[in-house]
């Protein structure tokens, strides 16, 4: 089964701390993705990424960075954590282009709260 | 612009009941994806099903069924005689042709009552 696998289900941190999210995936696929999910506004794009070492900026990306030193693993960095930063983060990944019959595979997602 | 609406926020039904998930998207590409996407109260998103804007066939698999009116840029999903498992949050997406990016609407609540 492919598998997108995010570290932490659940996580909370205090206003000012720098955090990690981790998402590692086991199918080799090239893109990865991680998005926010908030109540009325559905999954909003923060970072993306085709490639190692590769990052591109979602709709969203204030507050975040995002690191790729390896094909398998993505993380996001909220650099100050800020309590407006507190939502459901999913992570997600695909094949390229020309290859998206099961469209992207998500993790389970970590639910930040921020304090 | 890409863009994905659901119109409807929350709905509910009783068991065994026939419902309907509205999709309406915007695209200027004359070829791309559609999805729909289910969010059990686990969290994890699970793929339903792809469709792409050459092939306007509905599709049904099982109780599920879309139909897909590019006249009217349509994406509707059925549930016929849904159960409780049925209860989840369902996403409508759209892509391009190369699917290196997915606009998601904001998602339908469906609770199925016993």
């Amino acid at each position: 089964d492919v598998k997108v696998t995010q570290s932490s289900r659940y996580l909370v941190k205090r206003t000012g701390e720098k955090v990690f999210l981790e998402c590692v995936q086991d199918m080799d696929h090239e893109n990865m993705f991680w998005y926010r999910q908030d109540p009325g506004l559905g999954l909003r794009l923060i970072y993306f990424s085709y490639d190692v070492k590769m990052k591109e900026k979602g709709d969203i990306p204030e507050g975040y960075s995002v690191s790729r030193e390896k094909k398998e693993r993505f993380s996001l960095i909220l650099e100050s954590a800020s309590t407006n930063q507190t939502s459901m983060y999913l992570c997600a990944s695909s094949y390229p282009s020309g290859d998206t019959m099961g469209g992207y595979t998500f993790g389970s997602g970590t639910r930040l709260t921020v304090v | 612009a890409q863009k994905v609406t659901q119109a409807q926020t929350e709905i509910s039904v009783v068991e065994k009941e026939d419902v309907t998930l509205d999709c309406v998207y915007e695209t200027r590409d004359t070829t791309y994806y559609l999805f729909w996407y289910k969010q059990p109260p686990s969290g994890e998103l699970v793929f339903l099903i792809r469709r792409n804007s050459f092939d306007e066939q509905n599709e049904i698999s099982g109780r599920y069924s879309w139909n897909f009116q590019k006249s009217t840029s349509s994406f509707n999903f059925t549930i016929t005689a849904s159960q409780v498992v049925d209860s989840a949050v369902y996403f409508c997406a759209l892509s391009d042709f190369s699917g290196n990016q997915f606009y998601f609407g904001t998602g339908t609540s469906l609770t199925v009552i016993p």
